[in-house]
């Protein structure tokens, strides 16, 4: 069964610190993988896509790893500020051409304290 | 600016009502894709359109129907036999093809009174 699960489901950190979210994904086949930040009652908006052949990637004070091997993402955000507080959701496409789909992980919900 | 519209942002049913969700999007993209999130849940696929006059069933689909008459415009109508149809929905879009990037638009809130 395809799946993608996060962890934690939510965290409290002060603005400044850094934090890392995890996320393990049972897909296949297995062919990109995308964290989103999704402000409370908003939509989902795109950070990052790492692909199969790709560790690592930066944008901006978000670094995501991928390590396709034990099939784990994290998403390392360093020097945190109150508007990092939002949901994070990895995405993970599997398929083929032909018939494909987005696979949703239920997101950690960040909160970032003054 | 290109985007998705959705709307309106906040909408109250009545038991035994239908209501459809607008989303609008100008991005030229050809897939569009409707989900429902709950809390505590991820986003669950309800109907999914790859090109015009073309749609599919999502995983929960049953209580809900969509049309696809225009490539920007893909509404949701949520029909009295969603028993539970109290959630976020979000409209999404997306480049014709596998693993491209998924656009949402802002949401809209369901609440049944």
């Amino acid at each position: 069964k395809n799946q993608v699960e996060q962890s934690p489901q939510s965290l409290i950190i002060l603005e400044g610190k850094n934090c890392t979210l995890q996320c393990n994904y049972t897909v296949s086949p297995f062919s990109n993988l995308r964290w989103y930040k999704q402000d409370t009652g908003r939509g989902p908006v795109s950070l990052t896509i790492m692909t199969f052949s790709e560790n690592t990637k930066s944008n901006g004070r978000y670094t995501a790893t991928l390590d396709a091997d034990t099939k784990q993402s994290s998403l390392h955000i360093t020097a945190s500020q109150l508007s990092d507080s939002a949901s994070y959701i990895c995405v993970v496409s599997a398929g083929s051409k032909r018939t494909y789909k987005y696979i949703f992980g239920t997101g950690t919900r960040l909160k970032v304290l003054a | 600016d290109g985007g998705i519209t959705q709307s309106p942002k906040y909408l109250f049913r009545k038991e035994g009502q239908n209501v459809t969700l607008s989303c609008e999007q100008n991005l030229n993209h050809d897939a569009m894709y409707w989900y429902r999130q709950d809390p505590g849940q991820g986003l669950r696929l309800i109907y999914y359109s790859q090109i015009v006059n073309d749609f599919q069933k999502g995983d929960i689909a049953e209580g809900y129907s969509v049309s696809r008459e225009k490539k920007e415009s893909f509404p949701l109508t949520v029909t009295s036999a969603q028993k539970n149809p109290t959630a976020f929905y979000l409209c999404a879009s997306s480049r014709q093809g596998f693993g491209n990037t998924i656009y949402f638009g802002e949401g809209s809130w369901l609440t049944v009174v």
